[in-house]
């Protein structure tokens, strides 16, 4: 997964709690994606950051915050999960302003109850 | 509502016949299309690109093809094996934007 970590891997929680996801690279890639996939939606792009300290909105923000205080880690919070967030989250990491070719992490398997 | 589309959200074919999985866009000004696979279980891994100024491309077993006068887009896969079971994603970009937009995917199943 071109030395992309996240953890944690899997992750059963209880609505209204706070869950922070996290995505640690070591390929010194600039671009760091958050991504949910949901069946018949593909992946979704959350948020994204374009450098340390960084970010912005994707297509599917609400709820979700992101931070980056360093190359390596782009960390995704549901600041209080509902249902609608059980998702697969997955981070990517892009090199290329383009940003085309994104390399994929195994992703994070989140349940709220 | 989402720029790329698939036709097909399942595809079943026979070990050694060629698959070809197709994708509708809608967004004219995009400029770069990717083909995805992702196995079960993990995260989507590149198969090959194309540049809107290109109509076809290779790469070892697979093809893609441009058709910008239709906004179409096909993967095909030749001689599948049992490891090209998996979901296809087609995605699509600008030359000045670095997300993707991905489509709902197609999943492909080897029968032997």
């Amino acid at each position: 997964d071109a030395g992309i970590t996240q953890s944690p891997r899997h992750k059963v929680t209880e609505t209204g709690t706070p869950v922070t996801l996290r995505c640690h690279q070591t390929e010194n890639h600039r671009y760091m994606y958050w991504y949910r996939q949901d069946p018949g939606h593909g992946l979704r792009l959350i948020h994204y950051s374009y450098g340390v300290k960084d970010t912005d909105k994707g297509e599917v923000s609400d709820g979700y915050s992101v931070s980056r205080s360093k190359t390596e880690d782009f960390l995704l919070t549901l600041e209080s999960a509902t249902s609608s967030q059980t998702s697969v989250y997955f981070c990517a990491i892009s090199e290329s302003v383009q940003g085309h070719e994104q390399f994929f992490g195994p992703g994070t398997r989140l349940t709220v109850l | 509502g989402e720029s790329v589309g698939l036709h097909l959200p399942t595809l079943s074919v026979q070990e050694g016949d060629n698959s070809i999985i197709n994708c509708a866009y809608s967004n004219s000004a995009s400029d770069y299309f990717i083909w995805y696979k992702q196995e079960s279980g993990k995260g989507p891994q590149f198969i090959i690109d194309i540049r809107s100024n290109m109509d076809k491309r290779q790469g070892q077993r697979v093809t893609v093809l441009l058709n910008k006068t239709v906004k179409h887009l096909s993967l095909q896969i030749a001689a599948t094996q049992p490891g090209d079971s998996a979901v296809y994603f087609c995605a699509e970009t600008h030359s000045n934007d670095y997300k993707l937009s991905f489509g709902a995917g197609t999943t492909v199943t080897v029968r032997a």
